[in-house]
């Protein structure tokens, strides 16, 4: 069965204390990764993509990479801005293209 | 861009009554997908439309849900009749391309509640 499990499920940070998020994956014919931010209140909002294992996506403070089982988001220096939930999504081929979204990963920075 | 539109952005409807949601894409995207979103269950695809037409409604619950999309720049998604269980977020989200090759651009929900 396809699963996509994040971890942790909160986690709280002081401002400029670094940490990553996880992001696992068991799903048959990946087509690529995604992961978005979500503030309260609004919908997902996109922040990466990524395709093959190896591959590295940057966008201010954050990275994020990719395994052929896993993927991490680093969160380098955080701000309170920063404080959202961030959702990691897989795209697999069904025949059609399916997302399917992990339970996502609620952040808060501490100023 | 005004992005992807939704409304109403809160419902309240009583058990038994039919509740209508709609969302007008962001124009030139082909495909269109809503979403529903719980604390229990995240994140579920319910349907998606490929120009128009409906490619995958094997998220729908049950027959209850229903979704239609007339023309490019709108889509509904109607409940008939509503029940306590079917209260979330529901979202509509368009992409440029399909699923794998572009994000997905997403409306800020409608809020749901059946009493």
């Amino acid at each position: 069965e396809d699963q996509v499990t994040q971890s942790p499920e909160a986690l709280r940070l002081q401002e400029g204390e670094s940490s990553s998020l996880n992001c696992s994956y068991t799903v048959s014919g990946l087509r690529g990764l995604f992961w978005y931010r979500q503030d309260p209140g609004k919908g997902p909002e996109f922040l990466f993509t990524l395709y093959s294992a190896g591959e590295e996506k940057e966008k201010e403070r954050l990275k994020a990479t990719l395994t052929k089982k896993e993927s991490f988001l680093h969160i380098t220096a955080p701000k309170p801005e920063d404080s959202a939930t961030y959702l990691c999504a897989v795209v697999r081929n069904t025949g059609g293209f399916k997302t399917i979204f992990g339970a996502g990963t609620r952040l808060f920075v501490k100023a | 861009d005004a992005g992807v539109i939704q409304s109403p952005r809160h419902e309240v409807t009583e058990m038994g009554q039919e509740v209508t949601l709609r969302c007008k894409p962001i124009s030139g995207h082909d495909y269109l997908f809503w979403y529903r979103q719980t604390m229990m269950r995240g994140l579920e695809l319910l349907i998606y439309f490929n120009n128009n037409v409906p490619i995958d409604d094997s998220g729908m619950p049950e027959d209850r849900f229903s979704a239609k999309m007339p023309n490019a720049s709108f889509s509904t998604l109607k409940i008939q009749p509503s029940e306590p269980r079917d209260s979330a977020v529901y979202f509509c989200a368009s992409s440029l391309l399909a699923a794998y090759n572009s994000p997905l651009h997403f409306g800020n929900g409608t809020r749901l509640t059946v009493t």
